[in-house]
């Protein structure tokens, strides 16, 4: 197991098109968190789940934006009809369960819409 | 409202000299508190947990409640310090973690 792996690291799109991004992350993680980090941001929470379950979604992502984790390992972020603004570096973190352990980090996938 | 500031965005110090990297908190709950490092080209990774109070690299950071604070010290700056630093907040309530927006830290020759 090598850490959380994110596909593909480079996106770029046509505004308007969809794009998705799959995360894997360390096996016997349960928890599985998505974040969005722009220039000179910090990274910021866009959803989480644990296992299959989606527990959280934040304000921050519209209805074009969803987030599966089918069976509880792989997950997918899927954004429809992008926009120029949905470029980032989208994140992907996870952590074996609840509690002040931290996250481990992908590496990330930077979007850019054109 | 839930947040983690961090005051500076560049911090340039020169090697050999102390390093502060300033983090505030506002949370009202019960706050476990993180830095996270990101070196050039290299994925966001955990650096220490205030639970541990442990010394990695040199680095310590003692959580202060009466002040809100967190902040990251090295009493020696090395170059491969140079990297970009992240203050994070795990809000138990809502079992997330925050992050400020990140000091970047030059250390000079």
């Amino acid at each position: 197991d090598t850490g959380v792996s994110q596909d593909p690291r480079h996106k770029i799109t046509k505004r308007g098109q969809n794009v998705t991004f799959r995360c894997d992350p360390i096996s016997e993680h349960n928890r599985l968190y998505w974040y969005r980090q722009t220039l000179g941001q910090g990274p910021e929470f866009l959803t989480y789940f644990q296992n299959e379950a989606q527990l959280e979604k934040s304000r921050l992502l519209s209805d074009r934006f969803s987030a599966e984790r089918p069976k509880g390992s792989f997950s997918t972020l899927e954004i429809q009809r992008t926009e120029q603004g949905d470029s980032a570096m989208y994140l992907c973190a996870s952590s074996l369960a609840r509690g002040p352990y931290g996250y481990t980090f992908g590496s990330g996938t930077r979007l850019t819409v054109v | 409202a839930q947040r983690v500031t961090q005051p500076e965005k560049l911090l340039s110090v020169f090697k050999g000299a102390p390093v502060e990297l300033k983090c505030n908190y506002s949370y009202s709950g019960s706050p476990e508190l993180f830095w996270y490092v990101q070196y050039s080209r290299q994925r966001l990774q955990l650096l220490l947990r205030h639970i541990s109070r442990e010394s990695i690299k040199g680095f310590t950071a003692d959580l202060n409640k009466g002040e809100t604070s967190f902040h990251l010290k090295k009493p020696f700056a090395q170059e491969e310090d140079s990297a970009m630093y992240y203050c994070a907040l795990l809000m138990n309530r809502d079992d997330k973690i925050i992050f400020g927006k990140g000091t970047r830290l030059h250390i000079l020759p």
